[in-house]
């Protein structure tokens, strides 16, 4: 079974600082790997993928993030934060193996603060 | 290019009762998905439907039903609601021959159960 585990439920950083969420996965075969943003009251918007073309994958809004097999992780990354970019972040893993087991399972998410 | 819409935006029930939800998938995609976010959690995968059958299934009891039509639209049926049920119910949408199977989702219901 996949799981993904998000280190840090909360994360604060200045405007303008280097933003680092971290997302760890647990599976047999290195998965698709997804990172989407929730901001208040909305859904759920897709950021980046991995699909194994590239380890690393820019996204949209200036967010890239590296997969890297030895360390079963997929931390996503921007090097400015803007206020914008406060809102909850979930990384999510989704199976290669078999083309007929498709959900999504996701980590339990980031909450991003951005301090002016 | 349509996104993915829901209906309705909120929603209240009582105890007991049952509710419908409904999402239509983004132009062009044939894959939805239905997940259950409760409050201050990651979403929860409910079930898929493709081809108008359900393909994949959580870990959720029968009370969950769903029903895709064949314009591709879905349907979330709970029965007998319980306290419990209260969450953001999110629709995604995909499309079966993309390998990586990137889903899309849409604004959420928000169901309250009272």
């Amino acid at each position: 079974a996949q799981s993904v585990t998000q280190l840090g439920s909360h994360v604060s950083v200045s405007e303008g600082a280097l933003v680092l969420l971290r997302c760890n996965y647990s599976s047999s075969v290195p998965p698709y790997l997804f990172w989407y943003v929730q901001y208040p009251n909305q859904g759920l918007q897709l950021l980046l993928k991995y699909t194994s073309a590239a380890t690393l994958v820019k996204g949209i809004n200036g967010f890239e993030a590296e997969f890297k097999k030895s360390e079963t992780s997929f931390h996503l990354t921007k090097p400015s934060a803007h206020m914008s970019d406060a809102a909850e972040y979930f990384c999510a893993v989704s199976s290669v193996e078999d083309t007929g087991r498709r959900a999504l399972t996701f980590g339990s998410g980031t909450r991003l603060q951005v301090q002016p | 290019d349509a996104g993915v819409t829901q209906s309705p935006t909120h929603l209240i029930k009582t105890r007991g009762q049952q509710v419908t939800l409904r999402c239509s998938p983004k132009s062009g995609h044939d894959t939805v998905s239905w997940y259950q976010q409760a409050l201050g959690q990651g979403p929860q995968f409910i079930f898929q439907y493709y081809e108008e059958e359900e393909r994949q299934r959580g870990n959720f009891p029968d009370r969950f039903s769903g029903h895709q039509f064949p314009n591709y639209s879905s349907e979330l049926n709970v029965n007998a609601l319980l306290l419990g049920d209260s969450a953001l119910y999110l629709c995604a949408s995909s499309l079966v021959r993309v390998r990586s199977h990137e889903q899309y989702f849409g604004p959420g219901t928000r169901l309250t159960v009272t």
